[in-house]
């Protein structure tokens, strides 16, 4: 039980273009999904925490309008990367609060290239 | 603001021995904690956590932490390490109920045969 997926696992885009990195929890809902980002050989770093039928909440430094975050059912949260540039690249993970549980189900993550 | 310190950046040992990775952290009120564990390329896999009760948790692969309050301290160890053990090891701390995981800088684990 408590499955995070994410799709795709790897991206390869253009500079300029945008990315929509899924992540859903398969077998259980999650209230609560979190953003990180992770930067070769280093730690998670949070971007966002998102709550389902809300707006996100972005920590300090994350700009909201390059990094959308929409969660719009109890299984499912999209970071979308607007106008991605190279220094986008990066491991995203994603992860999942079941209700009422206090742990997070964490996903295997995105690998984002920008060319 | 709640923090975690892992000391050590790099840990080597040989397959056999024993290990323990250090955490420390800081947290204003009770913390719940966590070790997870990282391969190449891949998400993390939670080994043990900790939230109340028995301060010695025991985790998957043989793990078990120990919650020192005194000393802001969630030690990991393992009486006798496997090749397969080579990975990176993350402490994080939070508070639970949909609140955010801040995470240490890891610990690069690697195991000589």
């Amino acid at each position: 039980g408590a499955v995070v997926s994410q799709h795709p696992s790897r991206v390869i885009c253009k500079s300029g273009t945008s990315v929509k990195i899924e992540c859903r929890s398969l077998d259980f809902q999650a209230t609560t999904m979190f953003w990180y980002r992770q930067f070769p050989k280093q730690s998670l770093m949070l971007m966002a925490t998102s709550n389902e039928g809300s707006k996100a909440t972005y920590e300090q430094g994350v700009e909201k309008d390059k990094f959308l975050i929409n969660h719009a059912s109890l299984t499912l949260s999209t970071l979308t990367v607007t106008s991605a540039h190279p220094e986008d690249s990066s491991f995203y993970i994603c992860s999942a609060e079941p209700t009422g549980v206090n742990e997070q189900f964490f996903g295997p993550g995105t690998r984002l290239t920008v060319l | 603001a709640q923090s975690v310190t892992q000391p050590d950046i790099h840990i080597t040992v040989s397959e056999g021995a024993s290990l323990e990775l250090r955490c420390n952290y800081s947290y204003g009120a009770t913390p719940y904690l966590f070790w997870y564990v990282q391969s190449p390329g891949q998400g993390l896999q939670l080994l043990l956590k900790y939230f109340s009760g028995d301060t010695l948790v025991q985790g998957i692969k043989g793990f078990e932490a120990e919650f020192k309050r005194s000393q802001s301290s969630f030690n990991l160890r393992k009486p006798s390490v496997h090749w397969s053990d080579a990975a990176e090891y993350f402490c994080a701390v939070g508070a639970g109920g949909g609140n955010k995981l801040t995470f240490g800088t890891g610990t690069q684990l690697k195991v000589e045969l």
